[in-house]
């Protein structure tokens, strides 16, 4: 089946490492995302990673894949105001669709 | 430039009526994709189109009807609108159904009073 799961709510301190994380269950799926939603606005694809990595790093965001367990995770360095916003973490699937968890509410307190 | 535009932004119509939604992609993608976000943020696939041709109709009521009249539009017309249909619709583009990179229009906010 195709499921994706998040938990709902993460809240840091200005300055600290974010970490969310996710959990799949496509073990087909040849990439996974992470989006961004701020308030309001749409969805900016802020990363993805192949099926085949473990890991890939872009700036201050961190993705680690653990194939084995299905599990995703999005680390953000040095974590501002301005990264506060929901992040949903997708899989591809089938015909090109993206499955989507419910989407993390990152809040970050100054 | 617009990578994937949207119109209308914001969408208030009243129940049974009949409306569309237009979008566009400048990109030369072949794919594209509705998607529509509830109230509580979940999105969920509703159609994809490859080159003109429909991929996914993942169990959609038939009051919507996908139209593509060229690779680089898809609109989404809905018909006798109900209330539960009030949602943010976003359209988004691949490359190709296998493409790595998929990327969203800023979404329509349909709200049916």
């Amino acid at each position: 089946g195709e499921d994706v799961e998040q938990s709902l709510f993460l809240s840091v301190r200005e300055g600290d490492s974010s970490v969310i994380n996710c959990t799949y269950t496509d073990s087909s799926s040849t990439y996974l995302y992470w989006y961004k939603q701020e308030p309001g606005a749409g969805l900016q694809l802020l990363t993805y990673i192949f099926s085949n990595m473990d890991m890939k790093q872009d700036q201050r965001l961190t993705v680690l894949l653990n194939k084995k367990d299905k599990h995703l995770s999005l680390r953000i360095a040095d974590t501002q105001t301005g990264d506060s916003a929901i992040y949903f973490c997708a899989e591809k699937a089938q015909g090109g669709k993206l499955i989507f968890g419910q989407g993390t509410e990152l809040s970050v307190k100054p | 430039d617009t990578a994937v535009s949207q119109t209308p932004k914001y969408l208030v119509t009243q129940m049974g009526n009949d409306k569309s939604i237009k979008c566009e992609q400048n990109l030369g993608h072949d794919t594209m994709y509705w998607y529509k976000q509830d109230s509580k943020k979940f999105l969920k696939i509703m159609f994809s189109y490859n080159n003109k041709e429909l991929i996914i109709n993942e169990t959609v009521p038939n009051r919507f009807s996908p139209k593509s009249p060229d690779k680089a539009h898809l609109n989404l017309h809905i018909n006798s609108l109900e209330l539960g249909d009030s949602a943010v619709y976003f359209c988004a583009s691949s490359q190709d159904l296998v493409g790595n990179e998929q990327f969203f229009g800023p979404g329509t906010r349909l709200t049916v009073l």
